[in-house]
């Protein structure tokens, strides 16, 4: 069963302190593994596709990248401004067209 | 209007209510998407349309009816609901046609309903 798992559930931080959130995941044939970023009450933004082990994406602060068993979303230096919850999610070359969810981490950056 | 764009923004309603959640994209894509979201749990898709076709009804309550008249717009029927079914309802769009190339799905801001 395609599944998807994201850690930390929570993560604090000092501006400026750079971390990753990680995004583990057991699927059958990945078609491709999004990141998306969510504020409180607002539907997610996409933030990046990866497609294959080895690449990577970086937009501002942030960068993903993939391997065949997780992806990371590294943040450096951040900002207050980039708090808020970050979605995994992917999709399978048997899974139709679900896009399979993780339950998301919640980035609080403090000044 | 630009994006994904729903309507209303918030829902108060009681179990015996009939209410339509409203969802426009205005992208040009061809597929919509509704899920489910509550607290701390992922994403649940519910409804899949792929060429105003519904190609995905993922085990969703009766009480849920979709409707889809044209690949812009998408309508979700509520009516005697439960309040476990509160929870923060999102539209989403994508590009390509179900089943074609990666589709990135581009999501509109929801609608938080509340059942009382």
């Amino acid at each position: 069963e395609d599944q998807v798992t994201q850690s930390p559930e929570a993560l604090r931080l000092q501006e400026g302190e750079s971390s990753s959130l990680n995004c583990s995941y057991t699927v059958s044939g990945l078609r491709g593994l999004f990141w998306y970023r969510q504020d409180p009450g607002k539907g997610p933004e996409f933030l990046f596709t990866l497609y294959s082990a080895g690449e990577e994406k970086e937009k501002e602060r942030l960068k993903a990248t993939l391997t065949k068993k997780e992806s990371f979303l590294h943040i450096t230096a951040p900002k207050p401004e980039d708090s808020a919850t970050y979605l995994c999610a992917v999709q399978s070359n048997t899974g139709g067209f679900k896009t399979i969810f993780g339950a998301g981490t919640r980035l609080f950056v403090k000044a | 209007e630009t994006g994904v764009t729903q309507t209303p923004r918030h829902l108060v309603m009681g179990m015996t209510n009939k209410k339509s959640l409203k969802c426009e994209q205005h992208l040009g894509h061809n597929a919509m998407y509704w899920y489910k979201q509550s607290a701390k749990k992922p994403l649940e898709l519910m409804f899949v349309y792929s060429l105003e076709e519904r190609v995905e009804n993922n085990s969703v309550p009766s009480r849920f009816s979709p409707e889809c008249p044209n690949s812009s717009h998408l309508f979700l029927h509520l009516h005697t609901l439960q309040p476990e079914d509160s929870a923060l309802y999102l539209c989403a769009s994508s590009q390509d046609k179900v089943g074609g190339p990666l589709e990135t799905q581009y999501f509109g801001p929801g609608t938080r309903l509340l059942v009382l």
